[in-house]
Protein backbone atom coordinates (compact mmCIF):
# COMPACT_ATOMS: atom_id res chain seq x y z
CA UNK A 1 0.00 0.00 0.00
CA UNK A 2 1.28 3.58 -0.50
CA UNK A 3 2.82 5.48 1.73
CA UNK A 4 3.89 9.27 2.50
CA UNK A 5 8.07 8.55 4.06
CA UNK A 6 9.50 10.95 6.50
CA UNK A 7 13.35 11.29 7.23
CA UNK A 8 14.40 11.40 9.68
CA UNK A 9 12.34 9.87 12.52
CA UNK A 10 13.63 12.16 14.89
CA UNK A 11 16.14 15.31 14.95
CA UNK A 12 18.39 16.47 17.39
CA UNK A 13 19.21 20.28 16.69
CA UNK A 14 20.97 23.07 18.76
CA UNK A 15 18.58 26.34 19.54
CA UNK A 16 19.59 28.64 16.40
CA UNK A 17 20.88 26.02 14.04
CA UNK A 18 18.61 25.48 10.62
CA UNK A 19 17.02 21.88 9.74
CA UNK A 20 15.38 20.50 7.25
CA UNK A 21 12.52 17.74 7.27
CA UNK A 22 11.76 15.69 4.58
CA UNK A 23 8.93 13.71 3.33
CA UNK A 24 8.13 11.74 0.12
CA UNK A 25 4.64 11.83 -0.46
CA UNK A 26 2.37 9.51 -2.30
CA UNK A 27 3.64 9.03 -5.94
CA UNK A 28 0.21 10.20 -7.67
CA UNK A 29 -0.97 12.77 -5.22
CA UNK A 30 -0.44 16.16 -6.01
CA UNK A 31 -0.91 18.27 -3.07
CA UNK A 32 1.10 18.31 0.30
CA UNK A 33 0.72 19.50 3.65
CA UNK A 34 2.93 19.62 6.32
CA UNK A 35 1.30 19.81 9.88
CA UNK A 36 3.12 19.66 13.46
CA UNK A 37 1.95 18.34 17.18
CA UNK A 38 3.63 19.41 20.12
CA UNK A 39 3.93 16.65 22.85
CA UNK A 40 0.25 16.13 24.47
CA UNK A 41 -1.50 18.63 22.20
CA UNK A 42 -3.74 18.60 19.14
CA UNK A 43 -2.06 18.21 15.45
CA UNK A 44 -1.92 21.74 14.15
CA UNK A 45 -1.90 23.04 10.56
CA UNK A 46 1.19 24.51 9.06
CA UNK A 47 1.52 24.74 5.49
CA UNK A 48 -0.07 23.15 1.95
CA UNK A 49 1.54 22.83 -1.45
CA UNK A 50 0.09 22.78 -4.72
CA UNK A 51 2.01 23.27 -8.53
CA UNK A 52 5.56 24.17 -6.56
CA UNK A 53 3.53 27.26 -4.73
CA UNK A 54 1.84 27.54 -1.24
CA UNK A 55 -1.68 27.72 -1.30
CA UNK A 56 -2.12 28.25 2.18
CA UNK A 57 -0.31 28.80 5.26
CA UNK A 58 -1.01 29.12 8.97
CA UNK A 59 -0.11 31.89 11.54
CA UNK A 60 2.77 29.13 13.05
CA UNK A 61 4.39 29.48 9.57
CA UNK A 62 6.15 32.65 9.68
CA UNK A 63 9.49 33.88 8.00
CA UNK A 64 11.50 31.07 9.51
CA UNK A 65 9.73 28.49 7.56
CA UNK A 66 9.93 27.52 3.92
CA UNK A 67 8.95 24.79 2.19
CA UNK A 68 9.99 22.84 -1.33
CA UNK A 69 9.82 20.35 -3.71
CA UNK A 70 13.29 19.97 -5.31
CA UNK A 71 12.55 17.32 -7.17
CA UNK A 72 10.03 14.97 -8.61
CA UNK A 73 9.55 12.87 -5.26
CA UNK A 74 11.18 14.70 -2.44
CA UNK A 75 8.64 17.45 -0.57
CA UNK A 76 10.91 19.12 2.45
CA UNK A 77 10.23 21.54 5.72
CA UNK A 78 13.02 24.15 6.21
CA UNK A 79 13.48 25.79 9.92
CA UNK A 80 15.91 28.30 9.43
CA UNK A 81 16.48 29.09 12.67
CA UNK A 82 15.45 26.89 15.24
CA UNK A 83 13.80 27.96 18.56
CA UNK A 84 12.86 25.91 21.24
CA UNK A 85 9.36 26.32 20.88
CA UNK A 86 9.90 24.70 17.47
CA UNK A 87 10.18 20.85 19.65
CA UNK A 88 7.69 18.83 18.18
CA UNK A 89 6.63 15.96 16.03
CA UNK A 90 6.11 17.14 12.27
CA UNK A 91 3.77 15.19 10.02
CA UNK A 92 3.70 15.57 6.21
CA UNK A 93 0.98 14.57 4.18
CA UNK A 94 -0.59 14.14 0.85
CA UNK A 95 -3.62 14.11 -1.18
CA UNK A 96 -4.52 13.14 -4.62
CA UNK A 97 -6.94 16.84 -4.79
CA UNK A 98 -9.02 19.01 -3.63
CA UNK A 99 -12.65 17.94 -3.89
CA UNK A 100 -14.36 15.60 -1.36
CA UNK A 101 -13.36 12.06 -1.89
CA UNK A 102 -10.00 12.63 -3.29
CA UNK A 103 -8.80 15.47 -1.03
CA UNK A 104 -8.40 13.20 1.84
CA UNK A 105 -4.62 13.06 3.47
CA UNK A 106 -2.18 10.69 4.05
CA UNK A 107 -0.12 11.49 6.71
CA UNK A 108 3.44 9.89 6.98
CA UNK A 109 4.89 9.36 10.21
CA UNK A 110 6.56 11.86 11.27
CA UNK A 111 9.91 13.54 12.44
CA UNK A 112 10.07 14.43 15.75
CA UNK A 113 12.32 17.74 16.14
CA UNK A 114 13.97 18.00 19.57
CA UNK A 115 15.87 21.62 20.01
CA UNK A 116 18.18 21.85 22.89
CA UNK B 1 -9.78 30.61 14.01
CA UNK B 2 -11.81 27.34 14.01
CA UNK B 3 -11.76 25.26 17.02
CA UNK B 4 -12.83 22.03 17.46
CA UNK B 5 -13.64 20.67 21.14
CA UNK B 6 -13.87 16.70 21.38
CA UNK B 7 -15.28 15.17 24.57
CA UNK B 8 -15.09 13.28 26.48
CA UNK B 9 -11.01 14.64 26.54
CA UNK B 10 -10.42 10.65 27.66
CA UNK B 11 -12.22 7.04 28.50
CA UNK B 12 -11.58 3.88 30.19
CA UNK B 13 -13.32 0.94 29.17
CA UNK B 14 -13.18 -2.53 29.21
CA UNK B 15 -12.89 -4.72 26.54
CA UNK B 16 -16.32 -5.31 24.91
CA UNK B 17 -17.73 -2.25 25.55
CA UNK B 18 -18.86 0.09 23.19
CA UNK B 19 -17.45 3.76 23.13
CA UNK B 20 -19.10 7.01 22.11
CA UNK B 21 -17.12 10.27 21.55
CA UNK B 22 -18.24 13.50 20.06
CA UNK B 23 -16.70 16.80 18.29
CA UNK B 24 -18.49 20.10 18.46
CA UNK B 25 -17.01 22.92 16.01
CA UNK B 26 -17.56 26.86 16.59
CA UNK B 27 -18.22 27.27 12.82
CA UNK B 28 -19.36 25.29 10.04
CA UNK B 29 -17.12 22.53 8.03
CA UNK B 30 -18.11 20.67 4.68
CA UNK B 31 -16.34 17.54 5.58
CA UNK B 32 -15.48 15.83 8.45
CA UNK B 33 -13.01 13.25 8.77
CA UNK B 34 -11.73 10.68 12.31
CA UNK B 35 -8.45 9.52 12.99
CA UNK B 36 -6.68 7.49 15.07
CA UNK B 37 -3.32 8.05 16.31
CA UNK B 38 -1.22 5.21 17.89
CA UNK B 39 2.03 6.67 20.16
CA UNK B 40 4.76 7.97 18.16
CA UNK B 41 2.27 7.14 14.48
CA UNK B 42 0.81 9.62 12.32
CA UNK B 43 -2.58 9.82 12.64
CA UNK B 44 -4.51 7.35 10.45
CA UNK B 45 -7.77 7.80 8.40
CA UNK B 46 -10.71 5.70 9.60
CA UNK B 47 -13.75 7.16 8.25
CA UNK B 48 -14.55 10.41 5.76
CA UNK B 49 -18.13 12.27 6.10
CA UNK B 50 -19.04 14.39 3.04
CA UNK B 51 -22.92 15.23 3.66
CA UNK B 52 -24.58 16.77 6.53
CA UNK B 53 -26.19 14.01 8.57
CA UNK B 54 -24.72 11.15 7.11
CA UNK B 55 -24.16 8.23 8.61
CA UNK B 56 -20.98 5.92 7.60
CA UNK B 57 -19.70 2.55 8.77
CA UNK B 58 -15.92 1.26 8.80
CA UNK B 59 -16.33 -2.52 10.61
CA UNK B 60 -16.85 -1.86 14.06
CA UNK B 61 -16.75 1.96 13.52
CA UNK B 62 -20.04 4.31 12.93
CA UNK B 63 -19.21 7.94 12.82
CA UNK B 64 -22.02 10.74 11.82
CA UNK B 65 -21.78 14.13 10.38
CA UNK B 66 -24.51 16.99 11.94
CA UNK B 67 -27.07 17.88 10.71
CA UNK B 68 -26.29 21.94 11.66
CA UNK B 69 -22.59 20.64 9.93
CA UNK B 70 -20.93 21.15 13.54
CA UNK B 71 -20.41 18.42 14.61
CA UNK B 72 -19.87 14.43 14.51
CA UNK B 73 -19.51 11.60 16.55
CA UNK B 74 -18.01 8.33 16.62
CA UNK B 75 -18.71 4.87 17.82
CA UNK B 76 -16.75 2.33 18.42
CA UNK B 77 -18.52 -1.27 19.02
CA UNK B 78 -17.46 -4.52 21.30
CA UNK B 79 -13.81 -2.86 21.78
CA UNK B 80 -10.92 -4.50 21.74
CA UNK B 81 -7.27 -4.01 22.83
CA UNK B 82 -6.08 -2.51 20.09
CA UNK B 83 -8.59 0.21 19.78
CA UNK B 84 -6.10 1.62 22.62
CA UNK B 85 -4.80 5.38 21.15
CA UNK B 86 -6.04 8.92 20.73
CA UNK B 87 -9.23 9.27 18.23
CA UNK B 88 -8.94 13.00 16.15
CA UNK B 89 -12.17 14.71 14.68
CA UNK B 90 -10.71 17.02 11.95
CA UNK B 91 -13.14 18.92 9.70
CA UNK B 92 -12.74 20.85 6.53
CA UNK B 93 -14.19 23.97 5.35
CA UNK B 94 -15.47 24.94 1.93
CA UNK B 95 -12.46 26.14 0.12
CA UNK B 96 -9.50 25.08 2.09
CA UNK B 97 -7.54 21.95 1.97
CA UNK B 98 -6.27 22.28 5.25
CA UNK B 99 -7.74 19.90 8.51
CA UNK B 100 -8.69 21.58 11.56
CA UNK B 101 -8.13 18.94 13.99
CA UNK B 102 -9.83 17.97 17.51
CA UNK B 103 -8.56 18.34 20.77
CA UNK B 104 -8.25 14.13 21.02
CA UNK B 105 -10.07 11.17 23.00
CA UNK B 106 -7.43 9.14 24.46
CA UNK B 107 -8.97 5.63 25.25
CA UNK B 108 -7.90 3.16 26.99
CA UNK B 109 -9.29 -0.25 26.99
CA UNK B 110 -8.99 -2.94 30.04
CA UNK B 111 -9.14 -6.14 29.75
Amino acid sequence: EPEVTQTPSHQVTQMGQEVILRCVPISNHLYFYWYRQILGQKVEFLVSFYNNEISEKSEIFDDQFSVERPDGSNFTLKIRSTKLEDSAMYFCASSAGRASRVAEAFFGQGTRLTVV
Amino acid sequence: GQQLNQSPQSMFIQEGEDVSMNCTSSSIFNTWLWYKQDPGEGPVLLIALYKAGELTSNGRLTAQFGITRKDSFLNISASIPSDVGIYFCAGRGSTASKLTFGTGTRLQVTL
